[in-house]
């Protein structure tokens, strides 16, 4: 299964400002997923990536807040804009092949203040 | 649209006492992982079952998928410290089984006092 690097663990951001987090893969990956579990909550995902292609979003969220990059077939970035206290929450990357077991980044914690 | 419900949401067990966590689903399910969560952090992997009446053990952990496919339960055996966390079952949404997209229980925090 893919080993995941995601950064960066934790931030603590001003509200109005943008925070970009990266997930490199250490192998080459079709699609990358990406989800926001806000506090005492589970997993929600945000957006599938796919390598060459815009990322294609889940209902409630849109391009603008959580614009998505997916340069490569192992890296993507997820920036979360224009940050709001709502917007604190973990957001975690994932990929997954097929009916291998889907492995998820370390996440990072934000805090909007 | 397919949803997972957790049982029980939170867990206190004396340290050496064995537990149950329950995930039932609205639909049959293709395919059922089981992750466990420290508090902010990521998910680490547990285990995946994906046939009916599937039992799989790592440690003193066992999870198994029903015949029915519609519910499974993990199982921890002579719970320690080192097992407090937040366990989440998820599952791949129909029609998405080779695509990655999963849905997710509420989890379920577990506290073991030593």
């Amino acid at each position: 299964s893919a080993v995941i690097s995601q950064k960066p663990s934790r931030d603590i951001c001003q509200r109005g400002t943008s925070l970009t987090i990266q997930c490199q893969v250490d192998s080459q990956v079709t699609m990358m997923f990406w989800y926001r579990q806000q506090p005492g909550q589970s997993l929600t995902l945000i957006a599938t990536a796919n390598q060459g292609s815009e990322a294609t979003y889940e209902s409630g969220f849109v391009i603008d807040k959580f614009p998505i990059s997916r340069p490569n077939l192992t890296f993507s970035t997820l920036t979360v804009s224009n940050m709001s206290p709502e917007d604190s929450s973990i957001y975690l990357c994932s990929v997954g092949k097929g009916r291998e077991r889907y492995t998820f980044g370390s996440g990072t914690r934000l805090t909007v203040v | 649209s397919q949803e997972l419900e957790q049982s029980p949401q939170s867990l206190i067990v004396q340290e050496g006492k064995n537990l149950t966590i329950n995930c039932t689903s609205s639909k049959t399910l293709y395919g059922l992982y089981w992750y466990k969560q420290k508090y902010g952090e990521g998910l680490i992997f547990l285990m995946m079952l994906q046939k009916g009446g599937e039992e799989k053990s790592h440690e003193k952990i066992t999870a198994k998928l029903d015949e029915k496919k519609q519910q499974s339960s993990l199982h921890i055996t002579a719970s320690q410290p080192s097992h407090a966390g937040i366990y989440l079952c998820g599952a791949p949404t129909l029609g998405s089984s080779n695509t990655g997209k999963l849905i997710f229980g509420q989890g379920t925090t577990l506290q073991v006092k030593p």
